[in-house]
């Protein structure tokens, strides 16, 4: 699977956009974006997923550029039970696709 | 409903107990998954059970012994354990496990946190 870079941290006010980026340069063809998020001591939680095209779903926005080099995800109105680490997963067909492979995540803390 | 629960929520054990963690979902998924993760790191990887078979142990020392009842019903047994095993140990599940090639969707429980003395 593809490697994934995300900022460490990232800081967002209360009813703004939060906008997550993730870069995965070396992602091939038939291999997915994943969101996920894990809240303090929770389990983590799947936002979205994509291939090719933007999504959309009730909880997030995913925007993958055209040459699926990176992506962005879009929280349209964060609040403060959005605070979490956000995870960006690249997974692909076939091999070890039973597994979802977290790196570090970007802690988004939403501040009032 | 992607609901899958964990019981118990905090665990307690000296390295001399045998204790046990259970996982339940009821969304028909016939893949099911255990991941550790130690504090401030990702999860990691155990074991993931497919049609009620064990299909991948990630090299997990035997101190750990999964077993899947029925396709809803996933534990994992622990014995002898180390300090060093104090962890949040989540669950998760999906539809077949990918081994039809596709790529699917993992739904994870609360997780049980343990704690070995």
């Amino acid at each position: 699977d593809a490697k994934t870079t995300q900022p460490t941290s990232m800081d967002c006010a209360e009813g703004r956009a939060a906008n997550l980026p993730c870069n995965h340069s070396t992602i091939s063809g038939n291999e997915y974006v994943y969101w996920y998020r894990q809240i303090h001591s929770q389990g983590p939680q799947y936002i979205i997923h994509g291939l090719k095209n933007n999504e959309t779903n009730e909880m997030a926005s995913l925007i993958i550029t055209e040459d699926r080099k990176s992506s962005t995800l879009i929280l349209p109105h964060a609040t403060l039970r959005d605070t979490a680490v956000y995870y960006c997963i690249v997974r692909g067909r076939g091999g070890s696709n039973y597994k979802l492979t977290f790196g570090k995540g970007t802690l988004l803390t939403v501040n009032p | 409903d992607t609901e899958v629960t964990q019981t118990p929520k905090h665990l307690v054990m000296g390295m001399t107990n045998k204790k046990s963690l259970k996982c339940e979902q009821h969304m028909g998924h016939r893949a099911m998954y255990w991941y550790k993760q130690k504090a401030k790191k990702p999860p990691e990887l155990m074991f993931v059970y497919s049609y009620e078979k064990l299909s991948i142990n990630e090299s997990v020392p035997s101190r750990f012994s999964p077993e899947c009842p029925n396709s809803s019903l996933l534990n994992l047994h622990l014995h002898a354990l180390q300090p060093e095993d104090s962890a949040l140990y989540l669950c998760a599940s999906s539809q077949t496990g990918g081994g039809q090639g596709g790529v699917e969707t993992q739904y994870f429980g609360p997780g049980t946190r343990l704690l070995v003395l």
